[in-house]
């Protein structure tokens, strides 16, 4: 089992739709969780950051972690063309190390 | 803008060549910067981690005598792949992160693209 699982889709919705992205993990010691959008032929950009288990919301983008579930979520709301991309979860166990990267949920959104 | 900033974006060369990639931070000082590997359609896989004035720290399966990393100040590290063969084509991309956030989180750069011939 890999640490970090994502489903790579690809995730197809219309403009103005609720996108939901997940990753599930295997092990309880991750304590910092990310979200990446990663553009074609480009690097990971951060979208959201959370510390252990709750919410954070910015702008259209929620992030949610459930440390009892192992289970981290992001939501898009009202999803633009321009969020096509490749959504990257991350995760580390302590802060100053590296990350573990789940596959990407490839997202298109048509106008 | 940009934290973090990555040169060459894309290299094509000679089987047998070496080639240095570099990884600057731009406002920050990155006493730990990552290096990483993405193939097509496949997640980032960390290859080793630079400390500044130190050795680099390699993974598992990565060859240091390859992939020869040099992290000599708070704002360079370099990863050079020496003797590259077209099995090293890849996509390569460091992180950064600033040492009064306990390097998180961390920013990427806008990877190189490495293709041998």
């Amino acid at each position: 089992q890999k640490e970090v699982e994502q489903d790579p889709g690809p995730l197809s919705v219309p403009e103005g739709a609720i996108v939901s992205l997940n990753c599930t993990y295997s092990n309880s010691a991750f304590q910092y969780f990310m979200w990446y959008r990663q553009y074609s032929r480009k690097g990971p950009e951060l979208l959201m950051y959370t510390y252990s288990s709750g919410n954070k919301e910015d702008g259209r983008f929620t992030a949610q972690v459930d440390k009892s579930s192992k289970y981290i979520s992001l939501f898009i709301r009202d999803s633009q063309p321009s969020d096509s991309a490749t959504y990257l979860c991350a995760m580390s166990y302590q802060a100053g190390t590296a990350l573990i990267f789940g596959k990407g949920t490839t997202l298109s959104v048509s106008s | 803008g940009a934290v973090v900033s990555q040169h060459p974006s894309w290299v094509i060369c000679k089987s047998g060549t070496s080639v240095k990639i570099e990884c600057r931070s731009l406002d920050f000082q990155a006493t730990t910067m990552f290096w990483y590997r993405q193939f097509p359609k496949q997640s980032l896989m960390l290859m080793a981690t630079s400390n500044e004035g130190s050795k680099a720290t390699y993974e598992q399966g990565v060859e240091k005598d390859k992939f020869l990393i040099n992290h000599a100040s708070l704002t360079l590290s370099t990863l050079t792949v020496t003797s590259a063969h077209p099995e090293d084509s890849s996509f390569y991309i460091c992180s950064a992160g600033t040492a009064r956030n306990n390097n998180q989180p961390q920013h990427f750069g806008d990877g190189t693209r490495l293709s041998i011939l």
